[in-house]
């Protein structure tokens, strides 16, 4: 089956650096998303990994291990307006639909 | 805004009513996707309609009615609902048949109360 794990939250302190990390079972692999959504809110896009390695953007990274089954989102320099939940997503074949994780819940302290 | 607007944001409605959710997009998009969000549980794919055509139905519940006039326009019809159908419905919208970095762009979504 196809099968998406992430943390179900997470607690960092303002200022600090948080990985967020996701492993996939799928029966194929076209490209890794993760996206974050605010309370009530759409989800929107963060970052897109399809070969292996890291992929940074400011202060989101997103790495990508194929041949694990592994990423992780690295966000730094937290900020309390980081506090959302982080989506991980595998598009599993060349179709266009994505299977998704359950999200993590990421809460900022001061 | 997010290029995928949702209306209502907001629903409550009794188990004998009829109702519909409405999405709209103008990004050039040719498929439409209706995702149902419940707390601490992944997306779940309702619909999804690709130029137009449905090509996915995730065994939904007949009480569940999608219907797609157009590439922009995607509805919900509900009707005679179950107080565990309350949840946030999700519209998406992204291009079909090409891979690389084209993921989805969601609307605000509906928050739906069953009572």
């Amino acid at each position: 089956g196809q099968n998406i794990d992430q943390p179900t939250e997470m607690t960092a302190t303002e200022g600090a650096i948080v990985q967020i990390n996701c492993t996939y079972q799928t029966s194929g692999f076209n490209g890794l998303f993760w996206y974050q959504q605010h309370a009530g809110e759409a989800p929107t896009f963060l970052s897109y990994n399809v070969l292996d390695g890291l992929e940074e953007k400011g202060r989101f990274s997103s790495f990508l291990s194929r041949s694990k089954g592994y990423s992780y989102l690295l966000l730094k320099e937290l900020q309390m307006k980081d506090s959302a939940s982080y989506l991980c997503a595998v598009r599993a074949d060349s179709n266009y639909q994505l299977i998704w994780g359950a999200g993590t819940k990421l809460i900022i302290k001061p | 805004e997010t290029g995928v607007t949702q209306t209502p944001r907001h629903l409550v409605m009794g188990m004998t009513n009829k109702k519909s959710l409405k999405c709209e997009q103008h990004l050039g998009h040719n498929a439409m996707y209706w995702y149902k969000q419940s707390a601490k549980k992944p997306l779940e794919l309702m619909f999804v309609y690709s130029l137009e055509e449905r090509v996915e139905n995730n065994s939904v519940p007949s009480r569940f009615s999608p219907e797609c006039p157009n590439s922009s326009h995607l509805f919900l019809h509900l009707h005679t609902l179950q107080p565990e159908d309350s949840a946030l419905y999700l519209c998406a919208s992204s291009r079909r048949g090409v891979g690389g970095n084209y993921g989805y762009t969601f609307g605000s979504g509906t928050r739906l109360t069953v009572v």
